[in-house]
């Protein structure tokens, strides 16, 4: 069994550029969720992705935004990339939507804006 | 809205003691609860969960959790601290419409020697 892979594992961008972080949800997953952990903070749910659509946001401006791909693998863009973006952004996958479906993380992508 | 509260955001234990790491929750409606671990520079780990049935959750690697309505509690306890159980432990209740989980801020672990 797969587990969720993310690319890349660091990344170093400027304010202002836009970013792409990509994820692979684990075998048999059709539900992706993205969480932004900042430093010494528990993650903070962006959005989730369920059959390709986005299904909830938490409170994250627009250029936060999304893809989900019919392998249910997935994407997280960033435009206008601001200092306080700099964190640890998790994809998160499970086996279908629902209030009790445990969420299996990937290792994360540390993103550092300068 | 759904939320929790982990309490003491640094725990340290001998090895071999007890280990207790608190969470309170709020929710409006009967919630699901979850308890995670981090390892440094990983994702998080899925410890155990509570969804319905026996209000005593086993877990892996030792760690069990009791589900308390009347306190809003599910703390997490392991009666013989190892020093590989040194991380990050999150608390997570998910939301009405089980498309968020909320995690709280985290308790660090520390096991001595």
């Amino acid at each position: 069994e797969t587990g969720v892979t993310q690319s890349p594992t660091h990344l170093i961008k400027t304010r202002g550029q836009q970013v792409t972080l990509r994820c692979s949800s684990q075998s048999g997953h059709n539900t992706v969720s993205w969480y932004q952990q900042a430093l010494g903070q528990g993650p903070q749910f962006i959005f989730q992705y369920y059959r390709e659509e986005e299904n909830g946001r938490g409170n994250f401006p627009p250029r936060f935004s999304g893809l989900q791909f019919p392998n249910y693998s997935s994407e997280l863009n960033v435009n206008a990339l601001e200092l306080d973006d700099s964190a640890l952004y998790l994809c998160a996958s499970s086996y279908r939507q629902g209030l009790d479906s445990p969420l299996h993380f990937g290792n994360g992508t540390r993103l550092t804006v300068t | 809205a759904q939320s929790v509260t982990q309490l003491g955001s640094h725990v340290s234990v001998s090895e071999g003691a007890l280990v207790l790491l608190r969470c309170n929750y709020s929710s409006s409606v009967p919630p699901y609860l979850f308890w995670y671990v981090q390892y440094p520079n990983q994702g998080l780990q899925l410890l155990l969960k509570y969804t319905t049935g026996a209000t005593l959750v086993k877990g892996i690697n030792g760690f069990e959790a009791e589900f308390k309505k009347s306190e809003t509690s599910f703390h997490l306890t392991k009666p013989s601290a190892h020093m590989s159980d040194a991380a990050e432990y999150f608390c997570a209740v998910s939301g009405r419409a089980g498309n968020q989980f909320y995690f709280g801020t985290g308790t660090s672990l520390t096991v001595i020697p």
